[in-house]
């Protein structure tokens, strides 16, 4: 399978522990970007690398969530101190940017479902 | 800004009939994409259909089709020959020739097809 894969796929924790999620692109993928999404909403922008540089963070991000991709590959996504309100699913895109914006579909991973108790 | 409304919280639809999803768009960037993604019950998000802005054709993705109205600011998508495997939510998103190119995401639309 050569698609974007998400690990893992849930996480329960207590509040006021960190987490860490990781996300493997698409393999010849530049940018890499990372969603956060409640329930019945549509995702939300968190956060985009393209390579190993993070271009954009949203006001979303808050200073307790901190992504990396320090190879320009795999990117790990982790909450500090988690709260009751970070429960969502947290998901991760990468697309090969290429030619003239705007079009450069993203590629969706599975997800990660996380729960703070 | 950047702003996608989805006014259809939920839809039905008999098996094979079509069906449109309605989508408007806010954006002061004169050139922007817009996408369709499918995301059934198991949480993966699957892309649909694409738009740009300087497309002077609707898009056509087999049995997708985008409704593309420039002057309203409207992206509709429509389902030809409905599938119950067609039952999911469906958002519509937008990207903008800007810094950053994130997309921004409506709310969503919940298709149910009845059989």
């Amino acid at each position: 399978d050569t698609g974007v894969s998400q690990d893992p796929r849930h996480k329960i924790t207590k509040r006021g522990q960190n987490v860490t999620f990781r996300c493997d692109p698409i393999s010849e993928h530049n940018r890499l970007y990372w969603y956060r999404q409640t329930l019945g909403q549509g995702p939300e922008f968190l956060t985009y690398f393209q390579n190993e540089a993070q271009l954009e963070k949203s006001r979303l991000l808050s200073d307790r969530f901190s992504a990396e991709r320090p190879k320009g590959s795999f990117s790990t996504l982790e909450i500090q101190r988690t709260e009751q309100g970070d429960s969502a699913m947290y998901l991760c895109a990468s697309s090969l940017n290429y030619g003239s914006p705007p079009y450069n579909e993203q590629f969706f991973g599975p997800g990660t479902r996380l729960t703070v108790l | 800004a950047q702003k996608i409304t989805q006014t259809q919280p939920g839809m039905f639809v008999q098996e094979k009939e079509a069906v449109t999803l309605d989508c408007t768009y806010d954006t002061s960037d004169q050139s922007y994409g817009l996408f369709w993604y499918k995301q059934p019950s198991s949480g993966e998000m699957i892309f649909l259909i694409y738009q740009g802005s300087y497309d002077e054709q609707n898009a056509t993705e087999g049995r997708y089709s985008l409704n593309f109205q420039k002057a309203r600011k409207s992206a509709n998508l429509v389902i030809s020959a409905s599938q119950l495997g067609d039952s999911a939510m469906y958002f519509c998103a937008m990207r903008a020739d800007n810094y950053g190119q994130n997309f921004v995401f409506g709310p969503g639309t919940r298709l149910s097809v009845l059989p």
